[in-house]
């Protein structure tokens, strides 16, 4: 059963500051998505990575995975209380394409302090 | 990028009653949509696969006759809570996949009171 795992689950930071979000899973995958869900809404895809040692960025945040560690990061630089939400990583449960299940990691809540 | 809308956004509903949602892809043709639920401050968990054309896969643990799905069109899925319970409200949320990319409905809030 594939199992995917976050940390941490809660995350408080200052205005200005890094830090990375980790997520491992369990089994085996070559594609890993990162989305971002503020309070009451839907998902909002930020990051879609499809292969060993894929590295994305947009704006302050970066994505990365490695396939072999079963891990991705995502890197926050000097944040902004605009990055206030949960993050979630969801990783691909088979084979194909648009039959694939996406299974959720457990979530990470960002909070960012003036 | 590819859009799924999903109705009703939220829903008030008797103990007892039943609620239908509905979600569409609407510039793309989905022969599977998947239908999450998520409670609060908790990740989302999949309850079932609908298959267009043919009866919908359900997670361990999910109960068929309680969460009833239709996939009748290459742009429709259904969930139908039956006999909804207050334990039954919860934030409803389909995705459907066009290759790599999974796109997500707004989500339906429901309150079973």
């Amino acid at each position: 059963e594939l199992k995917v795992e976050q940390n941490p689950l809660f995350l408080s930071m200052q205005e200005g500051k890094n830090y990375t979000i980790y997520c491992n899973y369990s089994t085996t995958s070559d594609r890993l998505y990162w989305y971002r869900q503020d309070p009451g809404k839907s998902l909002e895809s930020l990051f879609v990575l499809l292969s060993n040692g894929a590295v994305k960025q947009e704006g302050r945040l970066m994505a990365s995975l490695d396939t072999k560690a079963r891990l991705s990061t995502l890197h926050i630089t000097a944040a902004v209380h605009d990055l206030s939400a949960t993050y979630f990583c969801a990783v691909d449960r088979g084979y194909g394409g648009a039959t694939n299940k996406l299974i959720f990691g457990t979530g990470t809540l960002l909070a960012v302090q003036p | 990028g590819a859009v799924v809308s999903q109705h009703p956004s939220w829903v008030i509903c008797k103990s007892g009653t039943s609620v239908k949602i509905e979600c569409r892809s609407l510039d793309f043709q989905a022969t599977t949509m998947f239908w999450y639920r998520q409670f609060p401050k908790q990740s989302l968990m999949l309850m079932a696969t609908s298959n267009e054309g043919s009866k919908a896969t359900y997670e361990q643990g999910v109960e068929k006759d309680k969460f009833l799905i239709n996939h009748a069109s290459l742009t429709l899925s259904t969930l139908t809570v039956t006999s909804a319970h207050p334990e039954d409200s919860s934030f409803y949320i389909c995705s459907a996949r066009a290759e790599y990319e999974a796109f997500f409905g707004q989500g339906t809030r429901l309150t079973v009171v």
